[in-house]
Order: C-alpha cells, then structure tokens, then sequence
C-alpha cells in the first residue's frame, strides 16, 4: 500500500519568514495530493490540494508544489503569521481522476509548526 | 466543517465493553470515513461507505466494524474495548470537486479504554 513520510516533524520559524514542510509517496499510482491544518482539539481542515497533472498550485499565502518523477511534493507557507500556528499534515490517493472509487488517504505523520513572534 | 457531528465527542469505557461512536452529515455526501489519530502515527484509515450498506476495510480495520443504514449516519463500533484502542477517532466524508473527491472531517471523539 501507500507509504507517505513527511519532514521536518516540527518546525519553528520566525513570524514574516517563510515554512516549507515536504512529504514522499511511495506509490506511483497516487494522483492526489491534499494538505490539512489541525489546530489542538479540533478536527483537520483542508487547506490546499493538487493534482499529478499540474505541478504548483498557489492560494494566497499558500503553496504546493509536485514532482511527480521524485513523487514528492510540498507546502509552502509565506509570510507566516501567529495563526499559521498548527500541525499540518499531507496525504496521498488516487481519488482523482476517478470515475467510481473515493479511496481513504494515507498520511504522512504531520509537522508541528510554531510561528515566533 | 461540511456539517459534521460526532457523538459523543468524550467517552470513557473499560476493557472488553462494546462501544459505539455514531457520525451525522448534513451535507448528503455519498462517501464516509472512520480514521484514528495517535501521537506518531498522524491519521489512519479503519473503514469507509460508498454508499448505505456498503462499506470497505481500511489500514487499521481489525476490531472494529461499522455500519450504514442512512446516508446521513456511519457508526462504528468497537465490538470488545481494548486499550489500544483509546485514541481520537476522527470521522470524515467524501465530496466530488473538480476532477477529485475531497474529504472534510469532523470535531473528532477521544476515546480512552482503561
């Protein structure tokens, strides 16, 4: 099955700095790529995603970026604010695309990133 | 938070009795999911509907089942409590968007087994 890794595990950065996180896949086949924030007690939210046919999407502050060929992709965080602190989590399937199937996503371990003022 | 409920959201029971969290949606989506949170292991996949009455494994499915007789509701239900089961159980369902199918979870339920 899918094996998805995620780095760094956590991560603290000075606020108006940027953030990087960056997950592996392990199966070819996976086509989509979804990112969650959880902020403590609270279910995750989904913040960004992107598909095997394109290789960045943007949204605002907020990036990922795919390399299919590497299969690895990454979030972006720019301009990093006190609420951007949270743990964030990447996933990997291979409901795109399909005409039937929405399978489960595999997630990486996820990255507690900590914005200093 | 595509309007999804969970109950109860804090339980504690002890080993070896049954235990039933119950997930309702408002959102009529067709496709649902259990996961379970720990600390190390980030989310994991226990079951999942397609629709009312059908429903697959996941990565982590031994004692547990589940169960869909409405669109609205998915229960899953620990038959015989064991301790490594206490963890935070997240439920989460499944719309199409664009070309992909996007999941959005709901509040969560801790469950501790003593």
């Amino acid at each position: 099955g899918e094996n998805v890794e995620q780095h760094p595990s956590t991560l603290s950065v000075q606020e108006g700095d940027s953030a990087v996180i960056k997950c592996t896949y392990s199966d070819s086949a996976s086509n989509y790529f979804p990112w969650y924030k959880q902020e403590l007690g609270k279910g995750p939210q989904l913040i960004i995603d992107i598909r095997s046919n394109v290789g960045e999407k943007k949204d605002q502050r907020i990036a990922v970026t795919l390399n299919k060929t590497a299969k690895h992709f990454s979030l972006h965080i720019t301009e990093t604010q006190p609420e951007d602190s949270a743990v964030y989590f990447c996933a990997a399937s291979m409901s795109a695309y399909s005409g039937g199937g929405a399978d489960g996503l595999t997630f990486g371990k996820g990255t507690h990133l900590i914005i200093q003022p | 938070d595509a309007g999804i409920t969970q109950s109860p959201r804090h339980k504690v029971t002890e080993t070896g009795t049954p235990v039933t969290l119950r997930c309702h949606q408002t959102e009529n989506h067709r496709y649902m999911y259990w996961y379970r949170q720990d600390p190390g292991h980030g989310l994991r996949l226990i079951h999942y509907s397609y629709g009312v009455k059908d429903t697959d494994k996941g990565e982590v499915s031994d004692g547990y089942s589940v169960s869909r007789s409405k669109t609205e509701d998915f229960l899953l239900t620990l038959e015989s409590a064991t301790s490594s089961q206490t963890s935070v159980y997240f439920c989460a369902t499944g719309a199409r968007v664009s070309s992909s199918y996007e999941q959005y979870f709901g509040p969560g339920t801790r469950l501790t087994v003593t």
